[in-house]
């Protein structure tokens, strides 16, 4: 069964770190490429971030890039997003999720964990 | 701003067929699939159908989608109770090199 868990979410002021990781299980993580999305309480999805398998091909949504950055540990069946520089406007569930063929197709996705930027 | 619109709220009766419209443009939608997502409340979101009608596992067919030009449609026939959800369309866009989401529309089955 495909599974993925995220954690490292929580309460951070304006302008500190996070870190967050997905841990996945169930199916060949090397495999695949992963996404990064985030929903703000109340409102829609966002896209924040991908990574191919082989980490060769990342891509930033212009609202995070030069502040977050993805990464994964194939070793480790893990992905990461290192949250930098963080602002109100992140305060969001991030989910994690695979993706299926087009970077726009997520067949499966983590519970989400918040990040709540406030001081 | 979502850069793929949707009509915030959609609804129907039990049984009916209701459509949900996603509208883009030539950088998204007119050149790339695209996938619509539900999201039943307090879950996360659940890939539902994607390019020529194709659905995971355990979608009934009452949920098929289309597409033409820049704009793309999910219908639901045989409403039931149990697809009032937020439901999203999605598409890579070529001029922001990544996926985009549409705003949302909240389906209520009345």
């Amino acid at each position: 069964e495909v599974q993925l868990v995220e954690s490292g979410g929580g309460l951070v002021q304006p302008g500190g770190s996070l870190r967050l990781s997905c841990a996945a299980s169930g199916f060949t993580f090397s495999s695949f490429s992963m996404n990064w999305v985030r929903q703000a309480p109340g409102k829609g999805l966002e896209w924040v971030s991908y990574i191919s398998s082989s980490s060769r091909t990342i891509y930033y949504a212009n609202s995070v890039k030069g502040r977050f950055t993805i990464s994964r540990d194939n070793a480790k069946n893990s992905l990461y997003l290192q949250m930098n520089s963080l602002r109100g406007e992140d305060t969001a569930v991030y989910y994690c999720a695979r993706v299926l063929n087009s970077a726009a197709r997520n067949d499966y996705w983590g519970q989400g964990t918040l990040v709540t930027v406030s001081s | 701003q979502s850069v793929l619109t949707q009509p915030p709220s959609a609804s129907g009766t039990p049984g009916q067929r209701v459509t949900i419209s996603c509208s883009g443009s030539n950088s998204n939608i007119g050149s790339n699939t695209v996938n619509w997502y539900q999201q039943l409340p307090g879950t996360a979101p659940k890939l539902l159908i994607y390019t020529s009608n194709q659905r995971p596992s355990g979608v009934p067919d009452r949920f098929s989608e289309s597409r033409s030009g820049t704009s793309a449609s999910l219908a639901i026939s045989g409403l039931q109770s149990e697809d009032e959800a937020d439901y999203y369309c999605a598409a890579w866009d070529d001029s922001l090199n990544g996926p985009v989401f549409g705003g949302g529309t909240k389906l209520t089955v009345l």
